[in-house]
């Protein structure tokens, strides 16, 4: 079965830092690249952050950028956030979602995990 | 950044009835759209592709269309289990954006 598993998530207080995991199985992970997507508390979603499926090519979200840095072991499966600085705003649901090329030259995000909550709070 | 807009932000709906949800590109973004469906608590779903493609294993009677900066998300015939939140996420370019959503709800 085609799976993706976040980790990592809880409480936090502002300034502190938090390692998110994605945990993926069933498909072939180092062929595919891969993104973050959150999701504030009754609130829409929001893309984070994307790394290729080599690493060689990371973009991140402009609230994020400074503070946030994503990578991934393809040899573990596994994909990562690093979040640092952490403000009462990045409180949220965070997904992490694979990109397929679903057609040519279209991508999409085919598979979500379950998600992971953060919450950052004094 | 190119900004997404969804009309209307929530309808009200019996089963049977047609709805359709907009979603309009501040920018020409071809037809690099996907639409998804999240129901509460649950993980976004991918519905449509390329604006107008239908992932595998959805059903037929939703459809999209439209290409540069109005798009649209139809469902012919609404379902018990089509009551949710539909967003539209431009994938044109990074970074990439969703529209803040429609919910769709029980008249």
């Amino acid at each position: 079965e085609v799976q993706l598993v976040e980790s990592g998530g809880g409480l936090v207080q502002p300034g502190g830092s938090l390692r998110l995991s994605c945990a993926a199985s069933g498909f072939t992970f180092s062929s595919y690249s891969m993104n973050w997507v959150r999701q504030a508390p009754g609130k829409g979603l929001e893309w984070v952050s994307y790394i290729s499926s080599s690493s060689s090519t990371i973009y991140y979200a402009d609230s994020v950028k400074g503070r946030f840095t994503i990578s991934r072991d393809n040899a573990k499966n596994s994909l990562y956030l690093q979040m640092n600085s952490l403000r009462d705003e990045d409180t949220a649901v965070y997904y992490c979602a694979r990109e397929a090329r679903v057609a040519a030259q279209h991508d999409a995000f085919d598979i979500w995990g379950q998600g992971t909550m953060v919450t950052v709070s004094s | 950044a190119i900004q997404m807009t969804q009309s209307p932000s929530s309808l009200s709906a019996s089963v049977g009835d047609r709805v359709t949800i907009t979603c309009r590109a501040s920018q020409g973004i071809r037809n690099d759209l996907g639409w998804y469906q999240q129901k509460p608590g649950k993980a976004p779903k991918l519905l449509i592709y390329a604006a107008s493609s239908l992932q595998s294993g959805v059903p037929s009677r939703f459809s999209g269309s439209g290409s540069g900066t109005d798009f649209t998300l139809t469902i012919s015939s609404l379902q018990p289990e089509d009551f949710a939140t539909y967003y539209c996420l431009q994938d044109y370019n990074y970074p990439f954006t969703f529209g803040p959503g429609t919910k769709v709800d029980i008249k």
